[in-house]
């Protein structure tokens, strides 16, 4: 079976810094999908980013972009100049095939005015 | 565009008693997900419905737990009898098709309290 560790449970950064989270994952697959989502305090749960395993270019969405290093199985987020609202739980996915999604235990992150 | 909506948003119950969770997806989507957020936890999928087939039950208590999708539309999950352990966020999710490449969308939850 997957697993996904989030090995920080809290993180708070200024805003306008940049903050890392990180993620490791287990598996003995080869391709497989990637995920990190949002949870907001309102508790709605959206998608940041993904990454395809078999893609070597790191996923960038606008101030979000992952360091992916599939031989380490990691897969940190990187979120540039952070915004107030990006005060969220955060948490890593893993997805092989039509299997379930694998979430990680999360990250609180707080921006701090 | 419409999101995953769900009922009730909040729902308090005693020990033992039943209690039933309603999900509408976002139209179109195939696929309709039912996840359990404990506290301090990421999401758990208990089932997974493809159409109104189902796909994954495997972590699905079913003994006191029960799900279905009729018409391949609408979800409701039903939790008979309630245990304090069962006191958790319920998330619902769609998506078009099936795997990696079809986003997940969630709805807002229902936090359920047993007491």
């Amino acid at each position: 079976a997957q697993t996904v560790t989030q090995s920080q449970p809290e993180m708070s950064v200024q805003e306008a810094e940049t903050v890392t989270l990180s993620c490791t994952y287990d598996t003995s697959e080869n391709n497989y999908y990637l995920f990190w989502y949002k949870q907001p305090p309102s508790r709605q749960m959206i998608l940041v980013i993904r990454q395809e395993a078999y893609k070597q270019q790191n996923a960038t969405e606008n101030r979000f972009s992952v360091n992916f290093q599939k031989a380490a199985k990691s897969f940190s987020l990187k979120i540039s100049d952070s915004q107030l609202g990006d005060t969220a739980m955060y948490f890593c996915a893993f997805l092989f095939g039509n299997e379930k999604l694998t979430f990680g235990t999360g990250t609180r992150l707080t921006i701090i005015p | 565009e419409a999101g995953v909506a769900q009922s009730p948003r909040y729902k308090i119950i005693e020990k033992r008693q039943s209690v039933a969770f309603w999900c509408n997806p976002i139209s179109g989507h195939a696929t309709l997900y039912w996840y359990q957020q404990i506290l301090g936890q990421g999401p758990k999928l208990l089932i997974q419905f493809q159409n109104n087939g189902v796909v994954d039950d495997s972590q699905l208590p079913k003994d006191r737990f029960s799900a279905e999708r009729l018409k391949g539309v609408d979800s409701t999950l039903k939790i008979q009898p309630a245990k304090l352990e069962d006191s958790a966020v319920y998330l619902c999710a769609s998506s078009y098709g099936t795997g990696g490449p079809y986003e997940q969308y969630f709805g807002p939850g229902t936090r359920l309290t047993v007491t």
